[in-house]
């Protein structure tokens, strides 16, 4: 079973400011893929990005970065120089490579004020 | 593109009554998904299709019934609506050779 902890409920920021979500994942599969989305207040689901198991690299996009560690099954994100646009909740999940179906997590919501 | 749309955006409905979500994808995605978000638990999967005329169990599939007549076209019953399906109801989809799901906009579902 797949199970995907978003230990931080709620984070507030000022505007500027970094902030870092965590992500601590459980699998038995060898292969599996790791997801970022976010939701803001408009309330879609919108993809942020996919890493594959074997692929430990760490990418950043813009002000966005994710530390990928599967020594600590952890799948990490920070926003840099944090704006009032991205406030929003920020849903991890994770899917096995014989699974259809994503395993979220309980989602961070993200407050960032002016 | 229109990507994932889903009708209606929001309903009302008594306990004991039935209804159909609708999901409609542009992409000529061969999976599609619903899944429900409730407070604190994230999404999870209600019911999912691998290809036209297909159609499994998700995680939560009681209450629900789903239908996949069409390739583009994915819909969720409810047989007799209870408060505890009082949710936001999200439908999914991707291709097969790729693994990010697209979502649509959600519908809310209020049952009193």
């Amino acid at each position: 079973a797949q199970k995907v902890t978003q230990a931080q409920t709620e984070i507030s920021v000022v505007e500027k400011e970094d902030v870092t979500l965590d992500c601590v994942y459980e699998t038995r599969d060898t292969t599996y893929y790791l997801f970022w989305y976010k939701q803001p207040p408009s309330g879609e689901l919108v993809f942020l990005i996919r890493r594959n198991s074997f692929d430990e690299q760490n990418e950043i996009s813009g002000r966005y970065s994710w530390n990928f560690q599967k020594s600590t099954s952890s799948f990490n994100f920070t926003i840099t120089a944090s704006q009032v646009v991205d406030s929003a909740v920020y849903f991890c999940a994770l899917r096995g490579s014989n699974d259809y179906k994503l395993s979220f997590g309980a989602g961070t919501t993200v407050t960032v004020r002016a | 593109n229109a990507g994932v749309t889903q009708t209606p955006k929001f309903r009302v409905l008594k306990t004991g009554q039935s209804m159909t979500l609708l999901c409609a994808q542009d992409m000529n995605h061969e999976y599609m998904y619903w899944y429900r978000q409730d407070p604190g638990m994230g999404l999870r999967l209600i019911h999912y299709s691998v290809g036209e005329g297909t159609t499994a169990k998700g995680e939560v599939p009681d209450g629900y019934n789903v239908s996949r007549l069409k390739k583009q076209n994915f819909l969720l019953g409810l047989e007799s609506a209870a408060p505890s399906q009082t949710s936001v109801y999200f439908c999914a989809s991707n291709d097969s050779g790729y693994y990010e799901q697209y979502f649509g906009p959600g519908t809310r579902l209020t049952v009193t």
